[in-house]
């Protein structure tokens, strides 16, 4: 069975840095790309950042280039989204999400975990 | 970037009776080496991540009733929920995954009338 575990969320001051990580099992994971997409308070989703099996391919929204970046570690089934210079409107549900294998669509998410981003 | 918007917002369908929701790209989405469309269907219900109903925009996740069914091509794209039942009520997003940033609609929130 596939299970998405994330972690790392909290409280931070702007300006601040965060380290989300997902632990993923149940599945061969350095053949499946993986994605965070994010969901503010009584908002919609919005897809943040993605990486592929290999890590070989990233990319990012154009709201956290240069400020988020993510990774893994197929050793440790682990993907992270390492979180710089965050700002108020970051305020979110960050969700892990596996990719479906034949195409990006996201097949398996985790429960997510809360940032919250605020003096 | 890819825009995709979603049309209505919201909507409210009696039991029984037909949902159609639809997504529009901004540009094709048209995957070259398959031929197929590379857009995904989401349900959200109230404190639960999202779940998968269909991607190449017509191909069902397993589980998914088949009462669902996803359609469309090029830049335009529907949701279409048959025989409506009260586990339905959800926000529906679509999802273009065509190319980085791989962009959500703004979500349609469907209710029973």
């Amino acid at each position: 069975e596939v299970h998405l575990l994330e972690s790392g969320g909290g409280l931070v001051q702007p300006g601040g840095s965060l380290r989300l990580s997902c632990a993923a099992s149940g599945f061969t994971f350095s053949d499946y790309a993986m994605t965070w997409v994010r969901q503010a308070p009584g908002k919609g989703l919005v897809w943040v950042s993605a990486i592929a099996g290999s890590a070989a391919h990233t990319g990012y929204a154009d709201s956290v280039k240069g400020r988020f970046t993510i990774s893994r570690d197929n050793s440790k089934n682990m993907v992270y989204l390492q979180m710089n210079s965050l700002r108020v409107e970051d305020t979110a549900i960050y969700y892990c999400a596996k990719t479906e294998g034949s195409s990006w669509a996201l097949d398996y998410w985790g429960q997510g975990t809360l940032v919250t981003v605020s003096s | 970037d890819i825009v995709m918007t979603q049309s209505p917002d919201s909507l409210a369908v009696s039991l029984g009776e037909r949902a159609t929701i639809n997504c529009k790209s901004s540009q094709s989405i048209l995957y070259i080496s398959n031929s197929k469309n590379s857009l995904a269907w989401y349900q959200q219900k109230p404190g639960q991540p999202p779940k998968l109903l269909f991607y190449w925009a017509s191909t069902r996740e397993s589980g998914v009733p088949d009462r669902f069914s996803g359609s469309g091509s090029g830049t335009d794209f529907t949701l279409t929920i048959s025989n409506l039942q009260a586990e339905d009520v959800a926000v529906y997003y679509c999802q273009q995954y065509s190319s980085f940033p791989h962009t959500f609609g703004q979500g349609t929130k469907l209710e029973i009338k």
